[in-house]
């Protein structure tokens, strides 16, 4: 149990465009999801915490109109990128949970490569 | 804020005890996690420790946890090739449930 889908897995797209990628719960309800970024060799970088129904809670120095996170279900959490840029280039990686104590199921993450 | 350290590489060869260590700074840290990253891919949880704890075994795995000098360290028994990877520890605490990782080790297994 616990599974977690992210898509796409990688995705290539022209500068100035949007990107918007998926991160679904397949067996539970996760009443939190977290995205997080990886530059290349790096830890990840927690973005932000998005409850189902309210709004995320950014991480200091996340621009929340570049990064907009909608959280709509207790299965579907998603991240779009706006207004990509070659900087944006990165892997992100969400995780969902059901509850605290109840550990972190994290996605496969996605390529995103702006060019 | 929470700072988590970790030894950026280690080598060893196949069939030797592989031991990454971790250094946190949050005292209120109440789990602490283990997880494995291959190249291009999620997170793997591999083990995590609660707090009260001073140890942990599961299989090749050994979790040991000095909360006095805010240590953590997993040792891998008989490492093999296929635990070539990255390892990164993790803490959360109550108040902010937030995952905060380390920098993450890089395990090179020889053969």
């Amino acid at each position: 149990g616990a599974v977690v889908s992210q898509h796409p897995s990688w995705v290539i797209c022209k500068s100035g465009t949007s990107v918007k990628i998926e991160c679904r719960s397949l067996d539970f309800q996760a009443t939190t999801m977290f995205w997080y970024r990886q530059f290349p060799k790096q830890s990840l970088m927690l973005m932000a915490t998005s409850n189902e129904g309210s709004k995320a809670t950014y991480e200091q120095g996340v621009e929340k109109d570049k990064f907009l996170i909608n959280h709509a279900s207790l299965t579907l959490s998603t991240l779009t990128v706006t207004s990509a840029h070659p900087e944006d280039s990165s892997f992100y990686i969400c995780s969902a949970s059901r509850g605290v104590g109840y550990g972190y199921t994290f996605g496969s993450g996605t390529r995103l490569t702006v060019v | 804020g929470e700072d988590v350290e970790q030894s950026l590489f280690l080598s060893v060869r196949e069939g030797d005890s592989s031991v990454i260590n971790c250094t946190y700074t949050d005292s209120s840290s109440t789990y602490l996690y283990w997880y494995k990253q291959e190249p291009g891919a999620g997170l793997q949880l591999l083990t995590y420790i609660f707090s009260n704890m001073d140890m942990k075994q599961d299989q090749r795995l050994t979790v040991l946890l000095n909360k006095k000098d805010k240590h953590l360290s997993l040792r891998i028994a008989d490492t093999q090739t296929g635990d070539s990877a990255i390892y990164f520890c993790a803490e959360t605490e109550d108040s902010s449930y937030k995952l905060i990782f380390g920098s993450g080790t890089r395990l090179l297994v020889r053969p």
